[in-house]
């Protein structure tokens, strides 16, 4: 049972590009998180979704960040106009239930480096 | 202080000796979580405590929580080079979300 996936593993956009990071969730999981990691920080919930859901987005920043987590296929953040302010480690989370009674399991993350 | 919240932020030991790493949080939970991040690095779950438990073992790790202190302590075991890695608390307070602290970094000296 393969683990949570994401790519790219590292990414390199220049201000103003768009990224997009995607994310398969465990086999079976149907519940899907985004964290993002600041340098020497702890992780900061950014959005939960279940399958073609928004279930909690209060994380996200309003702005340019948008997330979908299609029927088929993976779950996907997508920045817009990325600003080096958007650089950090974003994390993917999966569980097969909600959290409160099953542990979440992470990927190994997407690095994001906007120039 | 924010939920979630670890202390030493960085501890420094030799190998062979215990490492003690402790989590406070603010609001009532459901359960509680220890993760470790090795440097550039995902996270790895290590162990969940549920709010009705007082204390779990899993090999070198025993975790403890006491809710009347709204604490949690992580206590690694005759300690190897290999633990050096940061250590996060995560609490499950605000609905489906984990709420991490800033962890502590844990450097194992051989």
């Amino acid at each position: 049972n393969a683990g949570v996936m994401q790519n790219p593993r590292h990414l390199v956009r220049r201000r103003g590009q768009e990224a997009r990071l995607r994310c398969s969730p465990m086999k079976g999981h149907s519940h899907v998180y985004w964290y993002r990691q600041l340098p020497e920080e702890g992780l900061k919930f950014m959005v939960y979704l279940q399958k073609e859901n928004i279930i909690d987005e209060s994380g996200m920043p309003k702005e340019r960040f948008s997330a979908e987590f299609p029927k088929e296929g993976p779950s996907i953040l997508r920045i817009q106009q990325v600003v080096r302010g958007d650089s950090a480690a974003y994390f993917c989370a999966s569980s097969p239930l909600p959290t409160g009674w099953e542990t979440q399991y992470f990927g190994p993350g997407t690095r994001l480096l906007v120039l | 202080s924010q939920q979630g919240e670890e202390d030493p932020q960085a501890l420094s030991i030799q190998e062979g000796e215990n490492a003690t790493m402790n989590c406070s949080y603010k609001t009532s939970i459901n359960n509680l979580q220890w993760y470790r991040q090795n440097s550039g690095r995902g996270l790895v779950h290590l162990i969940l405590i549920r709010s009705n438990e007082r204390e779990k073992h899993s090999g070198r790790l025993r975790v403890t929580l006491d809710t009347s202190k709204k604490s949690s302590s992580l206590l690694i075991t005759a300690s190897r080079a290999a633990d050096t890695a940061s250590y996060f608390c995560a609490t499950d307070a605000s609905g489906s979300r984990l709420t991490f602290g800033e962890g502590t970094q844990l450097t194992v000296n051989p």
